[in-house]
């Protein structure tokens, strides 16, 4: 049981590159979550899936899009990266019903220069 | 979600118990506390959740105050390796999970 695995685990874009960070959980929860950590900052949420075909918005949005073609799999993808986008990736997932806890991968370090 | 408010940091001398507050006065009734931390770089983990009555695991007790807007969460025995930033998050469902700054526990020997 490998829980939530983020690959790459590092990564150096150029600005303007595009590339997809992969997020894949094998606990068969419906919610996955990708969020941005600056150094010294607390977590920030990009974008959210309540289930296979399904995304939405959270705090940070702007610049990242998102896909949940699986359940299993929840992808982040940067069109034209920014050295704004500089940051370790996290992404998380969760059960749908009850109060249920969030289970982390063990993040994506990114640098745009 | 209800918005919490914590101390940037704390110290916690070693074997003795952390207690870290958090506030979240605005916090309505079908809202539960739940209670992460990040060690280092790695990703969060989760601790214990609380709705009204105190809650107690094997990694921590979280004791909720009566009328809900605060709570504090108990660390009995601290280590070095307790040694993380706390989060208090306050929520309804998982549908859009937000975190805060968060606390900055060192324990020291």
């Amino acid at each position: 049981n490998a829980g939530v695995t983020q690959t790459p685990k590092f990564r150096v874009l150029k600005t303007g590159q595009s590339m997809t960070l992969l997020c894949a959980q094998d606990m068969n929860h419906e919610y996955m979550y990708w969020y941005r950590q600056d150094p010294g900052m607390g977590l920030r949420l990009i974008h959210y899936s309540v289930g296979e075909g399904t995304t939405a918005k959270g705090e940070v949005p702007d610049g990242y899009n998102v896909s949940r073609l699986k359940k299993q799999n929840f992808l982040l993808g940067l069109e034209s990266a920014a050295p704004s986008q500089t940051s370790v990736y996290f992404c998380a997932s969760s059960y749908a019903r009850g109060v249920t806890e969030a289970f982390f991968g063990q993040g994506t370090r990114l640098t745009v220069v | 979600d209800a918005k919490t408010t914590q101390p940037t940091s704390m110290d916690c001398a070693e074997g003795r118990a952390a207690n870290l507050p958090c506030n979240h006065s605005t916090i309505s009734g079908n809202e539960y506390v739940y209670w992460y931390r990040q060690i280092h770089s790695q990703g969060p983990q989760y601790i214990i959740h609380g709705l009204k009555n105190n809650e107690t695991n094997e990694m921590a007790s979280l004791i909720i105050t009566e009328d809900r807007k605060s709570s504090t969460l108990i660390l009995p025995h601290a280590t070095l390796r307790d040694t993380a930033v706390y989060y208090c998050i306050v929520r309804v469902s998982n549908n859009d999970m937000r975190f805060g700054a968060g606390t900055r526990l060192t324990v020291k020997p």
